[in-house]
């Protein structure tokens, strides 16, 4: 079982939709947990990140983290064509030296 | 304007060719990684360094080699060793490794590299 997992896709949605996207992770030392946006061709941008479990949201993103369940989500409202991307979770223990990251979900929104 | 930097962009080796990719960073931060990304596996890291002349293997090593002279820069070459060396090659920085706190990784635009 790999240390986190993540839906491949791609995801195809119509612009405006709510976009949810997912991973699961088995190790329960983890504290920090962040997405990624990653353009094609391009190096992962910081979207989001959270502190153990909870909500934090920002402008049309929303990322939860539900630490019982060993399970995060990041949602996109009122999605763009311009969110057409690849994301990323990420995640570490609290003095752990690097990061964890899953294999990314290709989220496409159509005009 | 502060950031990463890689270069080049598109690199393409010949069998049997080493290669040396460059990352520099102008963020002051201490921790430098290097990553691979294959389609459908996300990132896999190949080397991290923490500090100045000091550096790490990490998941996938075989095949590559850095150095860390200096805290902006942190190249990889890809040796011939390495088997398949064909994929995005990814260079990050974080403030500082180890501590509590987000300490989020910041990265640079990406090296494709192809074996001809």
């Amino acid at each position: 079982q790999k240390e986190v997992e993540q839906d491949p896709g791609p995801l195809s949605v119509p612009e405006g939709a709510i976009v949810s996207l997912n991973c699961t992770y088995s190790n329960s030392a983890f504290q920090y947990f962040m997405w990624y946006r990653q353009y094609s061709r391009k190096g992962p941008e910081l979207l989001m990140y959270t502190y153990s479990s909870g909500n934090k949201e920002d402008g049309r993103f929303t990322a939860q983290v539900d630490k019982s369940s060993k399970y995060i989500s990041l949602f996109i409202r009122d999605s763009q064509p311009s969110d057409s991307a690849t994301y990323l979770c990420a995640m570490r223990n609290n003095y752990g030296q690097n990061f964890v990251f899953g294999p990314g979900t290709r989220l496409s929104v159509l005009p | 304007d502060g950031g990463i930097t890689q270069s080049p962009k598109y690199l393409f080796r010949k069998e049997g060719q080493n290669v040396t990719l460059s990352c520099e960073q102008n963020l002051n931060h201490d921790a430098m990684y290097w990553y691979r990304q294959d389609p459908g596996q996300g990132l896999r890291l190949i080397y991290y360094s923490q500090i100045v002349n000091d550096f790490q293997k990490g998941d996938i090593a075989e095949g590559y080699s850095v150095s860390r002279e200096k805290k902006e820069s942190f190249p990889l070459t890809v040796t011939s060793a390495q088997k398949n060396p064909t994929a995005f090659y990814l260079c990050a920085s974080s403030i500082r490794p180890g501590l509590a706190g987000y300490n989020e990784q910041f990265f640079g635009p990406g090296t494709r590299l192809t074996v001809l």
